[in-house]
């Protein structure tokens, strides 16, 4: 069973067409929950990271939000440079610090 | 610049080679780390390293080795024994290992 589940696998938009992406996580203790960017053939690009249920971060047209079982990763009037994989990752008590990564989610923008 | 730095970014091996992945950092980071990425799949956990001279083991250990002798370095060697090396790896570490993770850009292995 998948500790960490993102969803939509995928996503298309119009430029200016504001969604969200979905990170669910069945671990406890979290320690951490992490949004990452990764633009292909490329490394993962930190985003933001969330501690607590109701902590909120912004960056630009991102806005990241946790509750206790799932994180949000919205997305205001998106370009067509945000167009990218969006991976999720959680640190929990059983993880030994160690990042637990979704398999993210490709989001197309298209102008 | 600070950051991590892997090379080479493609690495091509003959079946049977054992080869050698570089990963460097200059950011003072305690944790370092080793993912392997294949497509449709999520980022998976091969070794990582919590401070010099020590390192564990991750999911998918089996057929890599790894050496942390310096705070600054972690490379990973895939052996011949790992059935299925075509793939893309990368190189993170954390300033402790309950902080984020900053990447490399990764080097993508190809067996021929």
């Amino acid at each position: 069973e998948d500790q960490v589940t993102q969803s939509p696998e995928a996503l298309r938009l119009q430029e200016g067409e504001s969604s969200s992406l979905n990170c669910s996580y069945t671990v406890s203790g979290l320690r951490g929950l992490f949004w990452y960017r990764q633009d292909p053939g490329k490394g993962p690009e930190f985003l933001f990271t969330l501690y607590s249920a109701g902590e909120e971060k912004e960056k630009e047209r991102l806005k990241a939000t946790l509750t206790k079982k799932e994180s949000f990763l919205h997305i205001t009037a998106p370009k067509p440079e945000d167009s990218a994989t969006y991976l999720c990752a959680v640190r929990y008590g059983g993880s030994q610090g160690n990042l637990i990564f979704g398999k993210g989610t490709k989001l197309s923008v298209k102008p | 610049d600070g950051g991590i730095t892997q090379s080479p970014k493609y690495l091509f091996r003959k079946e049977g080679q054992n080869v050698t992945l570089s990963c460097e950092q200059n950011l003072n980071h305690d944790a370092m780390y080793w993912y392997r990425q294949d497509p449709g799949q999520g980022l998976r956990l091969i070794y990582y390293s919590q401070i010099v001279n020590d390192f564990q083991k991750g999911d998918i250990a089996e057929g890599y080795s790894v050496s942390r002798e310096k705070k600054e370095s972690f490379p990973l060697t895939v052996t011949s024994a790992q059935k299925n090396p075509t793939a893309f790896y990368l190189c993170a570490s954390s300033m402790t290992s309950g902080t984020e993770a900053f990447f490399g850009q990764g080097t993508r292995l190809t067996v021929v």
